[in-house]
């Protein structure tokens, strides 16, 4: 079946570093791809999306690439801040369902 | 209402008795999912409504669970006989129909169940 594998965390930045989380999936047929993100204290937010193949989805700095060819979507921000503090959880779109990875931790120190 | 709306949002129970958590949706939402989070995992499917009906109740870890959705609006996940196993986060999403992930589902902030 489908199936989601990220990176185990935590993860630990000082500000301004980069990020990576990385993110791979296995599916059949051409789902969409999610980041999804939970801050301490708050509900699951949609982080950013991909549709198909070669799209990149961005917000708030982050940005991932959808690549079929090696089967990932990993995560990425060019300068982490204390506030970006959160876990961080890859998913696949598969019919009506979210297929989810295990969340990956991400501690930004000052 | 303005997002969904889960209660309680912290519940101890005794292992062995019943629990009730509630999922109020985004006015309008059709679909509505309810996930397990239990902690250092990924989330777990447990069952889907559209409108009241459950077409796919297969995460349902066993029958002491149970849900139901009413007026296509709230739902409330019962858990019979509470295991300590049953201590997780129960997260409850509404989208506006099936299978709308790329558009965007609405998340609660969860219940958080602990059985004791």
């Amino acid at each position: 079946g489908d199936s989601v594998t990220q990176m185990e965390g935590p993860v630990t930045l000082s500000e301004e570093a980069f990020l990576t989380i990385n993110c791979t999936y296995t599916a059949t047929g051409y789902p969409s791809l999610f980041w999804y993100v939970q801050y301490p204290g708050e509900g699951l937010q949609l982080l950013l999306k991909a549709t198909k193949a070669d799209d990149k989805g961005s917000n708030k700095g982050f940005e991932a690439t959808y690549r079929k060819e090696t089967t990932s979507f990993h995560l990425e921000k060019g300068s982490v801040q204390v506030s970006d503090s959160a876990v961080y959880f890859c998913a696949l779109g598969s019919n009506y369902q979210l297929i989810w990875g295990a969340g990956t931790k991400l501690i930004i120190k000052p | 209402g303005a997002g969904v709306s889960q209660s309680p949002s912290n519940k101890v129970t005794e292992k062995g008795k019943d629990v009730e958590l509630r999922c109020d949706p985004i006015s309008g939402h059709t679909a509505l999912y309810w996930y397990r989070q239990s902690l250092g995992q990924g989330l777990e499917f447990l069952i889907y409504f559209q409108g009241n009906s459950a077409p796919d109740k297969s995460g349902l870890p066993s029958d002491r669970f149970s849900a139901e959705r009413t007026g296509g609006s709230v739902s409330t996940l019962t858990i019979q006989r509470t295991q300590q196993e049953d201590s997780a986060v129960y997260l409850c999403a509404s989208s506006l129909v099936r299978g709308q992930w790329n558009t965007e589902a609405f998340f609660g902030q969860g219940t958080r169940l602990t059985v004791v």
